[in-house]
């Protein structure tokens, strides 16, 4: 059973700090990494996704690869009361149709 | 382009009672799914399809029923409505194994 983990939080930060979400996969053979932001009401969108072991930037935020321990993190520098929202992390399995869903961390910035 | 597009937005439903959700897609995705997501959690899959005629079972698919005609449309039947089917619905597509999903903007289901 291929499984992505994350905390529910929720993950409180105040405005101007880096927000730092994790998330742990089980199926070694995962080739892709995506990261999206689910506002309340809302349906989910892509904010990042990342392929390759290391970081990639984008604006206020980073995806961070390692397949050897099989994390993948998001960064968001000087967090905004806008990015509060849940961040959903989702694993595309090479041999699956099926892209595996975590359960979402809710970030909440704070003024 | 619309991306993926829900019908309805919202519907109240009376126990018994059946109702399609409508999904369409215009970016010519073979793979689409339907999620179901409760308040407080995450998303779980009731059914997908990898192309025109062929769907398969998610993790939630009892009391659901779903087609694929078109590579466009992606129907979710819910026949014989119960409380326990009251939550939002996702349809989603993409290109291919790798690649991003795409969201449809949701359907809030009440069923009463």
């Amino acid at each position: 059973q291929k499984e992505v983990e994350q905390n529910s939080g929720p993950l409180s930060v105040p405005e101007g700090a880096i927000a730092s979400l994790n998330c742990t996969y089980s199926d070694r053979g995962s080739q892709s990494f995506f990261w999206y932001r689910q506002y309340s009401g809302k349906s989910p969108e892509l904010i990042m996704f990342i392929y390759s072991n290391g970081d990639k930037e984008d604006g206020r935020f980073t995806a961070q690869l390692n397949k050897a321990s099989q994390y993948v993190s998001l960064l968001i520098r000087d967090s905004q009361p806008s990015d509060s929202a849940t961040y959903l992390c989702a694993v595309n399995s090479g041999g699956s149709y099926i892209p595996t869903f975590g359960r979402g961390t809710s970030l909440i910035v704070h003024p | 382009n619309a991306g993926v597009t829900q019908t309805p937005k919202f519907r109240i439903l009376k126990i018994g009672q059946s109702m399609t959700l409508q999904c369409a897609q215009d970016m010519n995705h073979n793979y689409m799914y339907w999620y179901r997501q409760d308040p407080g959690m995450g998303l779980k899959l009731i059914y997908y399809s990898v192309g025109a005629g062929i769907t398969d079972k998610g993790e939630v698919p009892n009391g659901y029923n779903v087609s694929r005609s078109t590579t466009e449309d992606f129907p979710l039947r819910l026949e014989l409505a119960a409380p326990s089917q009251t939550s939002v619905y996702f349809c989603a597509s993409r290109e291919n194994r790798n690649t991003e999903a795409f969201f449809g903007q949701g359907t809030r289901l009440t069923v009463v």
